[in-house]
């Protein structure tokens, strides 16, 4: 299986606080990408970062990606208690259409 | 806005049936995908189709086959169900160049 892994599996943070969750993924890629699912919803789509990228903003999102180590993380900061849902990164490979997706942070935040 | 509909939010079928998932997207776009679901394994990419009447394997093929006879029509087949094929089946369309994926509501199946 190509499936990349995130961690941690689950994340229980106050709210005010940041979160950070972490991708790994194993073969090259050209850009990376970050989704959110709430319960029982379909993914929305939250940020893309190239391979040529080290780090990209969007709001309280920050992704990095570090290629050599094929990974990636995503800090959301100040965190809101509808940040709750979870978190996957997403891959695409090179020279394929194939798009995967890693198993997933379930992060909670507490009002 | 870009909608991608999966016929079906519940489905419960028996053991043996032939089963039949239908996503439709109205966005013209080249790249479709089905995936399943599952606690603590995320989404696992059954197959995929880049163009009209093409479609590739994913990771976790067996049981499953697909249909694309029109670009905005990717149907997922369940060749004769069974129970470990209980699962949330989510669909997603993207356009070339590996934007964004979009996704259906999902389709929550129960084979009994």
């Amino acid at each position: 299986s190509q499936q990349g892994e995130e961690d941690p599996q689950a994340l229980s943070i106050q709210e005010g606080e940041n979160a950070t969750m972490n991708c790994s993924y194993k073969t090259s890629i050209n850009n990376l990408q970050w989704y959110r699912q709430n319960s029982g919803r379909g993914l929305v789509h939250l940020i893309l970062i190239r391979s040529n990228e080290r780090e990209k903003h969007s709001g309280r999102l920050r992704v990095t990606l570090d290629t050599s180590k094929k990974s990636s993380s995503l800090l959301i900061t100040a965190s809101r208690a509808a940040d709750t849902a979870s978190y996957f990164c997403a891959t695409d490979g090179r020279g394929t259409y194939k798009y995967i997706f890693g198993t997933g942070t379930r992060l909670k935040v507490l009002a | 806005d870009v909608k991608v509909t999966q016929s079906s939010r519940y489905l419960v079928k028996r053991t043996g049936e032939k089963v039949f998932l239908e996503c439709v997207q109205d966005m013209d776009h080249e790249n479709m995908f089905w995936y399943r679901q599952d606690p603590g394994l995320g989404l696992r990419l059954i197959y995929f189709s880049y163009d009209v009447k093409m479609k590739e394997k994913g990771d976790i093929p067996e049981g499953y086959s697909v249909s694309r006879e029109k670009k905005e029509r990717f149907s997922l087949i369940l060749e004769s169900a069974s129970t470990n094929q209980t699962s949330m089946y989510l669909c997603a369309s993207m356009a070339h160049g590996n934007t964004e994926a979009f996704f259906g509501q999902g389709t929550r199946l129960t084979v009994v």
